[in-house]
């Protein structure tokens, strides 16, 4: 009940177009979904991040939806660009205290 | 701002040394900070939750004698892998919470990572 799950683990998208992954979790506690960019040997960092009281949340290029009857959240990057490439992880918590990873997700833009 | 340094960001060391490594939070207090270890292809990996002035909670299966986390002030936390063996080689990342906007929710940031070889 505790798990995140992400999909795909991987992921190939033309430069210009949309980004999309998927993220499904069981626990109804959880109040915090956050998603983190990680660049190769680097630490990750929070890139956006939504509470279930809204369904959806846009910052510039990259936007949360979040379906709470369904227990799902996704992160779209809109016109997607070779600089997006990194490793994405959705994560989630109860009242921002201990994270709960998602699998990862590598994206690869295409010039 | 929300900025966290780690030291050093790789270490090599030989099988049987202990190697400490620091975690800084920059430009905030933070009363908790986390350490992770991640493994090649694989997400994060919460070893040990650290309180200032009390000691770490350490998650199910992480060795608290191998891992010595110290957490003396609200701007520093070390990782101590003691006696490291080629198993312990991993990337180790610690993160601290920051209080959000107007205080109302804490959000964690992550240091750049600390790569640890043990040959």
């Amino acid at each position: 009940q505790q798990q995140v799950k992400q999909s795909p683990q991987s992921l190939i998208v033309q430069k210009g177009g949309i980004s999309i992954i998927n993220c499904a979790y069981e626990n109804t506690a959880f109040d915090y979904f956050p998603w983190y960019q990680q660049f190769p040997g680097k630490g990750p960092a929070l890139l956006i991040a939504i509470r279930p009281d809204v369904s959806e949340k846009k910052e510039g290029r990259f936007t949360i939806s979040f379906n709470k009857s369904a227990k799902q959240f996704s992160l779209h990057i809109m016109d997607s660009q070779p600089g997006d490439s990194a490793t994405y992880f959705c994560a989630a918590s109860v009242s921002n205290y201990q994270l709960i990873w998602g699998a990862g997700t590598k994206l690869i833009i295409k010039p | 701002g929300a900025v966290v340094s780690q030291h050093p960001s790789w270490v090599i060391c030989k099988s049987g040394t202990s190697v400490k490594i620091e975690c800084r939070s920059l430009d905030f207090q933070a009363t908790t900070m986390f350490w992770y270890r991640q493994f090649p292809k694989q997400s994060l990996m919460l070893m040990a939750t650290s309180n200032e002035g009390s000691k770490a909670t350490y998650e199910q299966g992480v060795e608290k004698d191998k891992f010595l986390i110290n957490h003396a002030s609200l701007t520093l936390s070390t990782l101590t892998v003691t006696s490291a063996h080629p198993e312990d080689s991993s990337f180790y990342i610690c993160s601290a919470e920051s209080p959000g906007l107007a205080g109302l929710y804490n959000e964690q940031f992550f240091g750049p990572g600390t790569r640890l070889t043990v040959l």
